[in-house]
C-alpha cells in the first residue's frame, strides 16, 4: 500500500543544535514529496517540496531535506535550531490511485526547540 | 498570510443547529480543499474541488455539505452534527489538482465544538 510515515511522534532539540524530523515513504512511480509547518492556532504552511533533479532541496526559515531514494526517506533538516521553529511538522507524499492523483499526510511531529 | 482566509475563526454549535463555513482564496487558484484535523489523528481529505466541480469525496457522512460556487470561494453545510465531529476545519487551495507535485495553501482553520 501506498503511504507516509514519520516514525517520531516527538522531538527535542537543544537551541543551536541541528535538528531532523524523519520521513519515509512507499509510492508506486516517482516520488513528490513535501514538508509542511504548522503553528498553534494555524492551518499548515508550506516549506518545500521535492519534484525531480537535486536530491538536496533548500525551503524556507533555513530548511532543506534530503531525498534518499534508496531509503525511501525525505528528512526534514536544519543546521542550527531557533526557538521559533517549534511547531508540528507534517510529511506529505503524492500517490497514484485509480489514476487519480492524490496528496497524503503523515501524522505529524512535534518539533520542541529548548532556550 | 497564504492568501486563503476562513470564517468563522470558532464555531460552537449545538446537533440540531444549521451552519456553514466559508473558505476564500485570493491566489487564483483552480482547486479548492475540505479537511478535518482532529487531534491525535491524521489529516483527513474530506472534500477536492477542481474548477468548481467535486473531483473527490471521501465517505464523507451526508451531514457534511460542500459547495463551491466559483473557483475563489468554498463553503462548507452542517447539520445534525454529532460531537466527534469536533475538530479543526481547514480550506486549502492549489494551482490545480493534477499533477500532484502542487502544493497547498491553507487557510488558518475553523475550530468547530459541537455540544
Amino acid at each position: 500500500a501506498q503511504s507516509v510515515a514519520q516514525p517520531e511522534d516527538q522531538v527535542k532539540v537543544a537551541e543551536g543544535n541541528p535538528l531532523t524530523v524523519k520521513c519515509t515513504y512507499s509510492v508506486s512511480g516517482n516520488p513528490y514529496l513535501f514538508w509542511y509547518v504548522q503553528y498553534p492556532n494555524r492551518g499548515l504552511q508550506f516549506l518545500l517540496k521535492y519534484i525531480t533533479g537535486d536530491n538536496l532541496v533548500k525551503g524556507s526559515y533555513g530548511f532543506e531535506a534530503e531525498f534518499n531514494k534508496s531509503q525511501t526517506s525525505f528528512h526534514l533538516k536544519k543546521p542550527s535550531a531557533l526557538v521559533s521553529d517549534s511547531a508540528l511538522y507534517f510529511c506529505a507524499v503524492r500517490v497514484l490511485m485509480n489514476r487519480d492523483d492524490k496528496i497524503i499526510f503523515g501524522k505529524g511531529t512535534r518539533l520542541h526547540i529548548l532556550p | 498570510e497564504t492568501g486563503v482566509t476562513q470564517t468563522p475563526r470558532h464555531l460552537v454549535m449545538g446537533m440540531t443547529n444549521k451552519k456553514s463555513l466559508k473558505c476564500e482564496q485570493h491566489l487564483g487558484h483552480n482547486a479548492m480543499y475540505w479537511y478535518k484535523q482532529s487531534a491525535k489523528k491524521p489529516l483527513e481529505l474530506m472534500f477536492v474541488y477542481s474548477l468548481e466541480e467535486r473531483v473527490e469525496n471521501n465517505s464523507v457522512p451526508s451531514r457534511f455539505s460542500p459547495e463551491c460556487p466559483n473557483s475563489s470561494h468554498l463553503f462548507l453545510h452542517l447539520h445534525t452534527l454529532q460531537p466527534e465531529d469536533s475538530a479543526l476545519y481547514l480550506c486549502a487551495s492549489s494551482r490545480e489538482t493534477a499533477p500532484g507535485y502542487n502544493e497547498q495553501f491553507f487557510g488558518p482553520g475553523t475550530r468547530l465544538t459541537v455540544l
